[in-house]
């Protein structure tokens, strides 16, 4: 079965200072990953994700992620970050072949200070 | 990108009633639904898979007696929250994958169901 560890529960960066969210997974073969970002009451909008191919993945917002099949991990990346980027960030695995169904990790909360 | 909304955003509720949740792909077929589950400060908990035409799949510890799930259409599935109580009150989410194998699945914005 796979699973995702986030290690960070919570992460405080200063506006304007880079930004990295540790994610490591853990399944048999190849797997699809995701980051999601989640706002207060809101439902979890797509960040970025890889399925094959480029290891370094853009995303919106800024955002990249690079997949170390080595390392087992999918760490997110922003350079610079904006306030508005506050929120809670879930990386998710999901299984290649058969259904489709996500696994998340906890999730890290991202606190940024002015 | 794909969109999948979900009524009502909020609901609150008496003890004992029931609660009727929907989600609906607005712009794809859905053949499979997610319904997950979210505590504070936690992450999703996969509740069950919403299979139109057929009956739904639920993960283990979740009683399908409590929450119904209907997907009567290619576009819509419901939860249903029946006689519900204080510790039913969370937050619920529903996503879909677009049809055709391996993809991406599409949230909804999630409905806060507080039960007093």
């Amino acid at each position: 079965a796979q699973s995702v560890t986030q290690p960070d529960i919570h992460i405080t960066v200063s506006e304007g200072a880079s930004l990295e969210l540790r994610c490591n997974y853990s399944y048999g073969a190849t797997p699809y990953l995701f980051w999601y970002v989640q706002s207060p009451g809101q439902g979890l909008q797509l960040l970025l994700k890889y399925f094959s191919g480029d290891t370094l993945v853009q995303g919106i917002k800024g955002f990249e992620a690079e997949f170390k099949r080595s390392q087992s991990s999918f760490n997110l990346r922003k350079p610079s970050v904006h306030w508005s980027d506050a929120a809670e960030y879930f990386c998710a695995v999901g299984a290649t072949g058969g259904s489709y169904i996500p696994t998340f990790g906890r999730g890290t909360s991202l606190i940024v200070h002015p | 990108g794909a969109v999948v909304s979900q009524h009502p955003s909020w609901v609150i509720c008496k003890s004992g009633t029931s609660v009727k949740i929907e989600c609906r792909s607005l712009d794809f077929q859905a053949t499979t639904m997610f319904w997950y589950r979210q505590f504070p400060k936690q992450s999703l908990m996969l509740m069950a898979t919403s299979n139109e035409g057929s009956k739904a799949t639920y993960e283990q510890g979740v009683e399908k007696d409590k929450f119904l799930i209907n997907h009567a259409s290619l576009t819509l599935s419901t939860l249903t929250v029946t006689s519900a109580h204080p510790e039913d009150s969370s937050f619920y989410i529903c996503s879909a994958p677009l049809a055709g194998g391996n993809t991406e699945a599409f949230f909804g914005q999630g409905t806060r169901l507080t039960v007093v």
